[in-house]
Order: C-alpha cells, then structure tokens, then sequence
C-alpha cells in the first residue's frame, strides 16, 4: 500500500484568496485522485490527476476554480480558487495501490473559508 | 443516477459482540466493491475488497458478502472491539471509467464497552 501525506493539514483562509494543497505519495504511482468531503458526509471525487495529462474533472468541478498539478509520479497539487465559505470542506488526496483498484488516501486537509 | 447508498447511519454495538454494515448499490455494471473504515480527523483507511465475480471474501476479522441479486453489500466485522469504532464506507468503481469510485453515505459504527 502507498503511504500519503499532505500539506496543510488544516488552514483558515479568507474568502477571494487561493490556497495549494500537496499532496506527497512514498511511491510511484499512477493515478492520483482528489476528493472533497463535508464534515459529517461522505467523499465526493473532484478529479483524476495522472501524471503527463491534463486532469479530467468530475460534474460540477472546473478547472478554474480547482487547477490540479501532477508534475511525476509522486506528487500532486490541488489548488482552490477564489475560496467563499462553500468552499469549507475536507479536501482529500488518494492514489491508486498499483495492483488494483484500490485507493488509499492521505489524512485530509481541514480548509475553513471567512 | 446511480448511486450507492446505506441502509443504517449509525449503528451500536457492545464490545465483542459482531457488527454487520450494510450496502445497497444500484448500478449492476459496477465489478469492483471497496469497504474504508474512517477514524474521526483521519482519512478512509482501507479495509478489504472484493470483485463483482466473488460472493464472499475474508480478512482479519472482517468478512465481505456480495450479493449482486439484490444488489447488497454487507461487511462484518468479528468480536467488535472499542478500536473498530469508526465511520464505515461502501465504495464502488464506475463502469467505463477506469478507477474512480462512487462513495456511500457511510454508516458511523460505535462500540460500547
């Protein structure tokens, strides 16, 4: 299994402004995935980011309010753009295990929007 | 759409005692089922899976059962302890859609002692 980390772990923004969360795999991987959950809720997915290609996004997510980067085959970024309250949430990075479908995920990035 | 969904949001059991959560999906194209356990302020850890092909498969203490006639997913879970209190999730893959997964709503799991 892959083991994940990310950065922030939490933050507290104001609205209009931008925040970047990394997201850091031990090992190559070839699918990372973004995932937005509301506290209390369950996961919703935002994006695949496979390295070499743009990011395909999920209904209701656009590229400009949340331009991913998926520079190698360990490392991603999200970014949430022009953060309003609504954008308050869990933000959630996995990759795939490499030898099936299973994802495993990072512990999450707590992002409060004011 | 299609979705997968759960049918009890919180369930409580007393330690030692087996927990049973359950699933129901609606999509029959789906082949690949994924149970993540998620401790609060962590993300989903996961559990076991198992294929669209299978009916049942077994881990340490816990035990998937698929049964696609109806659509159901269970897991269970073996002499609950105080440690296996968490939120529980049923995911599924998409048809066509290479590896992304639908989540369910979850179920939160409470073991008393």
């Amino acid at each position: 299994s892959a083991v994940i980390s990310q950065k922030p772990s939490r933050d507290i923004c104001q609205r209009g402004t931008s925040l970047t969360i990394q997201c850091q795999v031990d090992s190559q991987v070839t699918m990372m995935f973004w995932y937005r959950q509301q506290p209390g809720q369950s996961l919703t997915l935002i994006a695949t980011a496979n390295q070499g290609s743009e990011a395909t996004y999920e209904s209701g997510f656009v590229i400009d309010k949340f331009p991913i980067s998926r520079p190698n085959l360990t490392f991603s970024t999200l970014t949430v753009s022009n953060m309003s309250p609504e954008d308050s949430s869990i933000y959630l990075c996995s990759a795939d295990g490499g030898s099936g479908y299973e994802q495993y995920f990072g512990p999450g990035t707590r992002l409060t929007v004011t | 759409g299609e979705s997968v969904g759960l049918h009890l949001p919180t369930l409580s059991v007393q330690e030692g005692d087996n927990s049973i959560i359950n699933c129901a999906y609606s999509n029959s194209a789906s082949d690949y089922f994924i149970w993540y356990k998620q401790e609060s302020g962590k993300g989903p850890q996961f559990i076991i899976d198992i294929r669209s092909n299978m009916d049942k498969r077994q881990g340490q203490r816990v035990t998937v059962l698929l049964n696609k006639t109806v659509k159901h997913l269970s897991l269970q879970i073996a002499a609950t302890q105080p440690g296996d209190s968490a939120v529980y999730f049923c995911a599924e893959t998409r048809p066509n859609s290479g590896y992304a997964l639908n989540f369910g709503k979850g179920t939160s799991l409470l073991v008393t002692p």
